[in-house]
């Protein structure tokens, strides 16, 4: 069964500063997805970025990036300039390819700090 | 598009009695799925839709838990009998898939916070 790993229950950082979430995932299957979430205190899941197991390129949007390292199973996040806004729970989540459920994990909860 | 959208969004209720949830997914999408959230936890899977075929269900999904999405538009998910550990957030998502192998982005809804009493 495939499983989903955020060992940091909480976190902070300062306005403009880098931070990294972490993720490990277990899994068997070859073709799969990696996705972070974001869910805002009282508002809606978003996404934030996803990565394909089968590019090597690490995937960015912006000011998020991620470090996908397929032979260690980890997918960490990076959010670089932090700001108020980025204060949210984020999850880690997985889907193997032709599945429809995302698998989360437990979530990190990020405050940035002004 | 006008996101996906949940009714109500809020419901309290006692022990026992019967709940129904509506979740309306963005036009055109042909998946549909339904998660529940605990306090502090990630959402946990409980069935999908392509179309008006429901194609997965969970485990955790016990029989008092019923969903459908009669026209392949909006869905319902009911639960009867609730019990105190029903209380949770249920997200649904939908998204629109275009292949067997693909996987395209899941969005979610606002969520429907149950509280069992």
């Amino acid at each position: 069964a495939q499983t989903v790993t955020q060992s940091q229950p909480e976190m902070s950082v300062q306005e403009a500063e880098t931070v990294t979430l972490s993720c490990t995932y277990d899994t068997s299957e070859s073709n799969y997805y990696l996705f972070w979430y974001k869910q805002p205190p009282s508002r809606q899941m978003i996404l934030v970025i996803r990565q394909e197991a089968y590019k090597q390129q690490n995937a960015t949007e912006n000011r998020f990036s991620v470090n996908f390292q397929k032979a260690a199973k980890s997918f960490s996040l990076k959010i670089s300039d932090s700001q108020l806004g980025d204060t949210a729970m984020y999850f880690c989540a997985f889907m193997y390819g032709g599945a429809g459920k995302l698998i989360f994990g437990q979530g990190t909860t990020l405050q940035v700090k002004p | 598009d006008t996101g996906v959208s949940q009714d109500p969004r809020h419901k309290i209720t006692k022990r026992g009695q019967n709940v129904t949830f509506r979740c309306d997914p963005i036009s055109e999408h042909n998946r549909l799925y339904w998660y529940r959230q605990t306090l502090g936890q990630g959402p946990e899977f409980l069935t999908y839709f392509q179309n008006e075929a429901q194609l997965e269900k969970s485990r955790l999904l016990s029989n008092r838990f019923s969903a459908e999405r009669p026209k392949g538009s909006f869905s319902t998910l009911e639960i009867q009998r609730t019990e105190q550990g029903d209380s949770a957030m249920y997200l649904c998502a939908s998204s629109r898939t275009s292949g067997p192998l693909r996987v395209d982005t899941q969005y979610f809804g606002p969520g429907t916070r149950l509280t069992v009493l």
